[in-house]
Parts: structure tokens; sequence; C-alpha cells
């Protein structure tokens, strides 16, 4: 079975620049998986942030980006503010119609 | 405007079934597929499955495809998911949500509902 790997947990000062990554127990991600990031504060629905490996979602700040490093997704905040504080999670198209989310991280702003 | 309304919080005892809905609202219910996650208490999102509702097809995550239905009323424009034998485990906030039509930039959320706890507890 498929497992969809996150960092647990990262941290990053306010106004740094943090890099979360999304990778296969087995094998590498490339865009064939149509990466899709989400972030998600506790209590609430999650709300997307990425798709399609790079692409903001409308009203997503730019300093949200997307793309492939290595062998993996990458989400990557750059001049993070204190309410990018939250849980963020990938998702990976294994194809055939199903969809597998990863773990998730916690990221801590401070 | 698109939105997704869920139905109410349940709680069952063990070995119930539960039936949560999500009534899609702001755009043509049967041109996007509808996908059901769910998130336990303090763990993270599992995607469950996902619904054509224009064709009544389904795909569901391997630990589901015993337990789990998932159909629809078009008439009314709501999904349905349908969890049998529940256990404890099935604790947790079920989701819908919207997966996008663009085919230039497909398979992901582009949607989601509020969420509904189901409670499972004897």
């Amino acid at each position: 079975q498929t497992v969809v790997t996150q960092e647990p947990s990262f941290s990053v000062s306010p106004g740094g620049t943090v890099t979360l990554t999304c990778g296969l127990s087995s094998g590498s991600v490339s865009t064939s998986y149509y990466p899709s990031w989400y972030q998600q504060t506790p209590g609430q629905a999650p709300r997307t942030l990425i798709y399609n490996t790079n692409t903001r979602s409308s009203g997503v700040p730019d300093r949200f980006s997307g793309s492939i490093l290595g062998d993996k997704a990458a989400l990557t905040i750059t001049g993070a503010h204190t309410d990018d504080e939250s849980d963020y999670y990938c998702v990976l198209y294994m194809r055939s119609g199903v969809s597998v989310f990863g773990g998730g991280t916690k990221l801590t702003v401070l | 405007q698109v939105h997704l309304v869920q139905s109410g919080s349940e709680v069952r005892k063990p070995g119930a079934s539960v039936r949560v809905s999500c009534k899609a609202s702001g755009y043509t219910f049967t041109d996007n597929f509808m996908h059901w996650v769910r998130q336990a208490p303090g763990q993270g999102l599992e995607w469950m499955g996902r619904f054509n509702p224009n064709s009544g097809g389904t795909n569901f995550a391997q630990k589901f495809q015993d337990r789990v239905t998932m159909t629809r009323d078009t008439s009314i424009s709501t999904a349905y998911i349908y969890l049998s034998s529940l256990r404890s485990d099935d604790t947790a906030v079920y989701y819908c949500a919207r997966e996008t039509n663009n085919w230039a930039a497909p398979y992901y959320f582009d949607y989601w509902g509020q969420g509904t706890l189901v409670t499972v507890s004897s």
C-alpha cells in the first residue's frame, strides 16, 4: 500500500522561509501525481492552497508556492506570517480515481 | 457561488450505521466528482472515496470498500455517504469535497463542506 510521507512538524520564524515536502514510501513524486496542498486550522475545514503541483488557488497569497524538488512535491512559504501556523496536507492522485493524503505537517511560526 | 452544506452531528452505538449528507448548490451537481474525507480526533485527513454523481460510479480506499456506500439524489443535488458496522475508531469529522472539473489542472478538491462529526460510543 502506498504511503505518502510528510514531515510531522516544522518550525519557522516570522518572515522566514520554510519548505514542506511530500514524498512516497516507494518511488518519486512527479507532476503526474498532480500534487495538491491544503491548509487546515483547528476546528475548520481544509482550505485549498496549491493544485496541479504549482498553481495557487484563488485568493492564496503569493508567498505560498508549489514545486517538485528532487523526488518530492514541495510547498514553500516565503516570508512566513504568524497566521500561517496551521496543519498542511498534501494529496497525490494515484490514478484509477484514488487519492491519498499525506500524514500532514504541523507548522509552528515563532 | 458554490456551497457544500453537510448534515448535523450524529451519535451512534457500535455496530450501527450512519448516513451523512452533503447538499451542493451554485453549480450543476452532476458535473463534478464528490469525494469523502474523514478526520479522527487529533489525527490527519484520510481519503475515503470518490463518487460520480452523474453515473453513480465509485472509487474507494481499500480499507473502506466493504463498509462504505456512496449515493446521491440528483433531484436535490445531494450526495450521501453511508458507513455501516460502526466502530469506536470511526469517530471522526466527515467532510465532502468537490473535485474540480478543470481537465487542464485536474484531481484536486476545490470546495469543501463544513464537516459532520460522527461519534461512535456505547
